[in-house]
């Protein structure tokens, strides 16, 4: 049973790209969030996708973007990449909105942005 | 707006140790409160789940206890090893955010043999 998967596992970019990540959750879930974590910080809320649509966001700017499909994986897109988006960026997924049952993480993609 | 505070940020003690973290969060609306394990550059692993009518769960050698109305969570971990190090996470789920975790900045322990 595959549990969350994310690719890639590392990535660099220069300051002004666009990045895309993407993430496909655990066999049997449907809702799909994705986080931040800063070097030696918790990880912070971004957004949440359920049934292909934005469900809840986090206090992230508009630079910051998704997209869930049919098949419930998802992307995270980042536009006019800043240093400051330098981080862990990790996909969790769940069965329904993921208060009655644990969160899945995958391993994360590590962005550096140069 | 929900904060979540880990104390201590760092432990370090010699193996077979019995050793307590603690988690505390300021808004005691909460769902559920999550523990997780992160090894260095790796993502999360849950380790226990406590819903808001639990007092506590028990996995192994992990005993996780809540007291909403403090709002406050211990993680205990019995005969620690080596193998237990790592970055030790708590998160909330609570009325006012909805499904999304709130996290602490966790406690980095080290384990020594």
């Amino acid at each position: 049973d595959a549990g969350v998967t994310q690719s890639p596992t590392h990535l660099i970019k220069t300051r002004g790209q666009q990045v895309t990540l993407r993430c496909s959750p655990k066999s049997g879930h449907d809702t799909v969030s994705w986080y931040q974590q800063a070097l030696g910080q918790g990880p912070q809320f971004i957004f949440q996708y359920y049934e292909e649509e934005e469900r809840q966001r986090g206090n992230f700017p508009d630079r910051f973007s998704g997209h869930q499909f049919p098949n419930y994986s998802s992307e995270l897109n980042v536009n006019a990449l800043l240093l400051g988006d330098s981080a862990l960026y990790l996909c969790a997924s769940s069965l329904g909105d993921g208060v009655r049952s644990p969160l899945h993480f995958g391993n994360g993609t590590r962005l550096t942005v140069t | 707006k929900q904060e979540v505070t880990q104390i201590p940020a760092a432990l370090s003690v010699p193996e077979g140790e019995n050793l307590v973290l603690n988690c505390s969060f300021t808004d005691s609306a909460i769902y559920n409160l999550q523990w997780f394990r992160q090894d260095p550059g790796k993502g999360l692993t849950s380790l226990l789940l406590i819903q808001s009518s639990q007092r506590e769960q028990t996995s192994g050698r992990l005993n996780a206890s809540l007291d909403k109305s403090s709002g406050r969570s211990t993680l205990y971990i019995a005969a620690s090893q080596p193998g237990d190090s790592a970055t030790y996470l708590c998160a909330v789920n609570d009325w006012t955010s909805g499904s999304r975790l709130t996290f602490g900045e966790g406690t980095q322990l080290t384990v020594n043999p």
